[in-house]
């Protein structure tokens, strides 16, 4: 079973529009990621935020975590036609597996 | 530096048929990981190790065998292949216990099962 869950599944917005990706999770973490995934291509690493942090940048994202509500959302702002692809929340427990979920399709129009 | 790399890129077999896929990694790496991913799915964890000599299953295993007889390779092998294999294998690394468990990702391996 998979630990984290995106929503929406599909995501469609203009170039210059905010993009929100959130993800669910169901048991307790160390740390939650992000990772991006092109078409046809393997998964970069994004963003990491640990379990003791709430919310974390990095250019453009903006990473927040509530684990009272096991829940992280991801935030892209003032998106570019490159940003489209898939992205992936995984989590990471007390051991040596990260779980990913099923991922959001971000499409960005020019 | 050429990261983790994947062999072959694609690959066609019949059912029954057997191959191994070769992940290879120049980071010195002490953990690694053998993903499918499906559509819809997600990455689905098939195996893992975090030494040389070591493995262990993941969420998926059945189907599949794995060996860490170096520490930069991992392969996956498919004794008798099934159409319900047909997947996207991704292997990714990590540094070790650092705690982060940060992935890097090869390309990916396209596998059809006919």
């Amino acid at each position: 079973s998979q630990q984290g869950e995106e929503d929406p599944q599909a995501l469609s917005i203009q170039e210059g529009e905010n993009a929100t990706m959130n993800c669910s999770y169901k048991t307790s973490i160390n740390n939650l990621q992000w990772y991006r995934q092109n078409s046809g291509r393997g998964l970069v690493h994004l963003i990491l935020i640990r379990s003791n942090e709430r919310e974390k940048h990095s250019g453009r994202l903006r990473v927040t975590l509530d684990t009272s509500k096991k829940s992280s959302s991801l935030l892209i702002t003032a998106s570019r036609a490159a940003d489209t692809a898939s992205y992936f929340c995984a989590t990471k427990d007390a051991g040596n597996m990260l779980t990913f979920g099923g991922g959001t399709r971000l499409m960005v129009k020019p | 530096n050429a990261g983790v790399t994947q062999t072959p890129k694609f690959r066609v077999l019949k059912t029954g048929q057997s191959m191994t896929l070769l992940c290879a990694q120049d980071m010195n790496h002490e953990y690694m990981y053998w993903y499918r991913q499906d559509p819809g799915m997600g990455l689905r964890l098939i195996h893992y190790s975090v030494g040389e000599g070591t493995t262990a299953k993941g969420e998926v295993p059945d189907g599949y065998n794995v060996s860490r007889l170096k520490k930069q390779n991992f392969l996956l092998g498919l004794e008798s292949a099934a159409p319900s294999q047909t997947s996207v294998y991704f292997c990714a690394s990590v540094i070790g216990s650092s705690g982060a468990n940060v992935l890097t990702f090869g390309a990916g391996s396209r596998l059809t099962v006919l």
